[in-house]
């Protein structure tokens, strides 16, 4: 079966700080591959979408960037954290065939101060 | 840029049939319609998805009309446990940017 893995849980980091989210996932290949970040009572913001390795399309122009080094390895990075990238950060995939339901991992709570 | 409109919250009562109506006015051919939940600190999880008319398993139903610019979700006697926000998308299943999360629907389920 499909996993999918994200770290860390939590994170609390200072602005201007770096940062580095990896998200995994097992038991599937050449899987599409998402970056979500959802505000404190808000839906969810595509941020990022791969659909193999090195192949990165951005959704929203910000000071986070996304890398695809491995087929299954999906790394959300930022140089300077901004307040405003606090959130909740989810990873998720999808078949690269027709099927497009998509798999969340368990998320990744960053706090900004 | 299929969006979607639902409502903000709703409540309900344990044992009673839920039905979530979603609006997608501009729905593109291709698109899809896809319902997922999603509990406090995780991710969304998959309910149910539909092109038209009316699809059914084992956790609930999606109504279609045959124009596709809304659907509605029905949950059938709803269980504290359903509480969660429930999220209408529309899509693409060619074009991943094409998936737009609205704001969802809080269900409340009261004892």
């Amino acid at each position: 079966s499909q996993t999918i893995h994200q770290w860390p849980a939590t994170l609390v980091q200072p602005v201007g700080s770096p940062l580095s989210l990896e998200c995994t996932v097992e038991g599937t290949s050449n899987p599409n591959l998402y970056w979500y970040r959802q505000a404190a009572g808000r839906g969810l913001q595509l941020l990022f979408y791969s659909v193999g390795i090195g192949q990165i399309s951005s959704e929203v122009p910000q000071n986070l960037s996304a890398s695809r080094p491995q087929d299954r390895q999906f790394i959300l990075s930022s140089k300077k954290l901004l307040l405003s990238d606090s959130g909740f950060y989810l990873c998720a995939w999808s078949s690269s065939g027709s099927d497009n339901e998509q798999f969340f991992g368990p998320g990744t709570r960053l706090t900004v101060l | 840029l299929a969006k979607t409109t639902q409502p903000i919250s709703m409540d309900s009562y344990e044992g009673q049939e839920v039905n979530i109506t979603c609006s997608h006015n501009n729905i593109a051919t291709n698109d899809y319609i896809t319902w997922y939940q999603q509990f406090p600190s995780q991710g969304p999880r998959f309910i149910i998805q539909g092109y038209k008319t009316k699809v059914t398993n084992e956790v609930a139903s999606l109504f279609i009309p045959a124009d596709r610019k809304s659907s509605t979700l029905s949950l059938p006697r709803v269980s504290l446990s359903d509480t969660a926000v429930y999220y209408c998308l529309v899509g693409d299943q060619y074009n991943f940017n094409k998936f737009y999360f609205g704001s969802g629907t809080k269900l409340n389920v009261k004892p």
